[in-house]
């Protein structure tokens, strides 16, 4: 079957640095999606990683291990407003998103 | 900006209502989705389309159809609404590329009393 594992939530203090990781198993691989997810709110996407190696957007990156079906999200500098789910979603080799339950991130002060 | 939009943001419904949740996209995507989402289960395909006219089950398709008679319009219905179906439903579409992203509308929390 298919599957994808991520913490179901975690906590982090403002300023700091939170590394949220996902691993999948799946028919075939087509890529892996991070999408931010604030209370009461729609999906936004953050990432996508297709290719081995990091992915750096301003105060996140995404990481990608296609040999380890692993990949992270690297939160820096958290700031209160990054309180959200994160989910982790990989598409299949028939090009459907598999999607991951969610981390709930807990900021701090 | 993809603009994704759905009909209701709150709904409550009684035990076998017949439920009616639209989703309209402005970016002239060819896929659309529904899901539904629920604590500790995350996002669940109920059904998809790739085109007007037509359609594919997703994983929980059970109690649910959908309609595609336009582009840009992608219903979801439940025939006889049951109280398991109090979820919060989200709409998506996204065009044609593997690259491409899905873009959510903001999504109806459907309570079923």
């Amino acid at each position: 079957g298919q599957n994808i594992d991520q913490p179901t939530e975690m906590t982090a203090t403002e300023g700091a640095i939170v590394q949220i990781n996902c691993t999948y198993q799946t028919s075939g691989f087509n890529g892996l999606f991070w999408y931010q997810q604030h209370a009461g709110e729609a999906p936004t996407f953050l990432s996508y990683n297709v290719l081995d190696g990091l992915e750096e957007k301003g105060r996140f990156s995404s990481f990608l291990s296609r040999s380890k079906g692993y990949s992270y999200l690297l939160l820096k500098e958290l700031q209160m407003k990054d309180s959200a789910s994160y989910l982790c979603a990989v598409m299949d080799s028939n090009y459907q998103l598999i999607w991951g339950a969610g981390t709930k991130l807990i900021i701090k002060p | 900006d993809v603009k994704v939009t759905q009909s209701s943001r709150y709904l409550v419904k009684r035990t076998g209502e017949k439920v009616f949740l639209e989703c309209v996209q402005d970016m002239d995507h060819e896929n659309m989705f529904w899901y539904r989402q629920d604590p500790g289960l995350g996002l669940r395909l109920i059904y998809f389309s790739y085109d007007v006219k037509m359609k594919e089950k997703g994983d929980i398709p059970e109690g649910y159809s959908v309609s595609r008679e336009k582009k840009e319009r992608f219903s979801l219905i439940l025939e006889s609404a049951s109280t398991n179906q109090t979820s919060m439903y989200l709409c998506a579409s996204r065009g044609t590329g593997v690259t491409d992203t899905q873009y959510f509308g903001p999504g109806t929390r459907l309570t079923v009393l």
